[in-house]
């Protein structure tokens, strides 16, 4: 079983709508912690933020939104009024905090690509 | 500039060749991780370091594959009897941790481009 859904593969909008991609994360662990990235076309992981499995506020920043969900697993991304500059592929990541010193895991969804239509 | 920097950016070898990959950090970042990304898919995590330590290389694809950070700065990838379905990108990332959390962020390199012909 995939730890980290991401089922929207490829989604297209039009400039200034708004948009949100989907995360859905599997895990035993009570102490985890969730990512998204950025790979724009110059192919570069960007980090975009990080949510400890305590936090469950929603954040917002800028034109970015997350919410986070323990009950449904998910931590979801909006973009606001999204720009071209948006365009890119989104992954969502999942790190598991398995032991201390031994075992940290590490997963990525399959990426979500996001083409903003001018 | 003080990003992950990866060499070479690509690499084609044939069938069979042993390949060897570095990858630098940032130089306050104590954890080092390698992943490798096919076309359409998200980075699949390899193996990481804290320091010199190699902690988790269960992952690591077979073992052709293996890993050194022999002081703790930079790292090498090294693959050995190259298949063509090792044709990727081979990423590397770091990142500050302290202690035994796995909560900072990743810094990415741009990854190095292996193609086996």
């Amino acid at each position: 079983a995939q730890k980290v859904t991401q089922a929207q593969t490829e989604i297209s909008v039009v400039e200034k709508e708004d948009v949100t991609l989907d995360c859905v994360y599997e895990t035993r662990d009570t102490t985890y912690y969730l990512f998204w990235y950025k790979q724009p076309p110059s192919g570069e992981l960007v980090f975009l933020i990080r949510r400890n499995s305590f936090d469950e506020q929603n954040e917002i920043s800028g034109r970015y939104s997350w919410n986070f969900q323990k009950s449904t697993s998910s931590f979801n991304f909006t973009i606001t009024a999204s720009q071209v500059v948006d365009s890119a592929v989104y992954f969502c990541a999942l790190s598991e905090a398995v032991g201390s010193y031994t075992g940290n895991q590490f997963y990525f969804g399959t990426g979500t690509s996001l083409t903003v239509i001018p | 500039d003080t990003g992950v920097s990866q060499n070479p950016r690509h690499k084609i070898t044939k069938r069979g060749q042993n390949v060897t990959f570095r990858c630098d950090p940032i130089s306050e970042h104590n954890r080092l991780y390698w992943y490798r990304q096919t076309l359409g898919q998200g980075p699949e995590f390899l193996t990481y370091f804290q320091n010199e330590a190699q902690l988790e290389k269960s992952r690591l694809l077979s073992d052709r594959f293996s890993a050194e950070r022999p002081k703790g700065s930079f790292s090498t990838l090294e693959i050995q009897r190259t298949e063509q379905g090792d044709s990727a990108m081979y990423l590397c990332a770091s990142s500050f941790t302290f202690g035994g959390s796995s909560y900072n962020e990743q810094f990415f390199g741009p990854g190095t481009r292996l193609t086996v012909l």
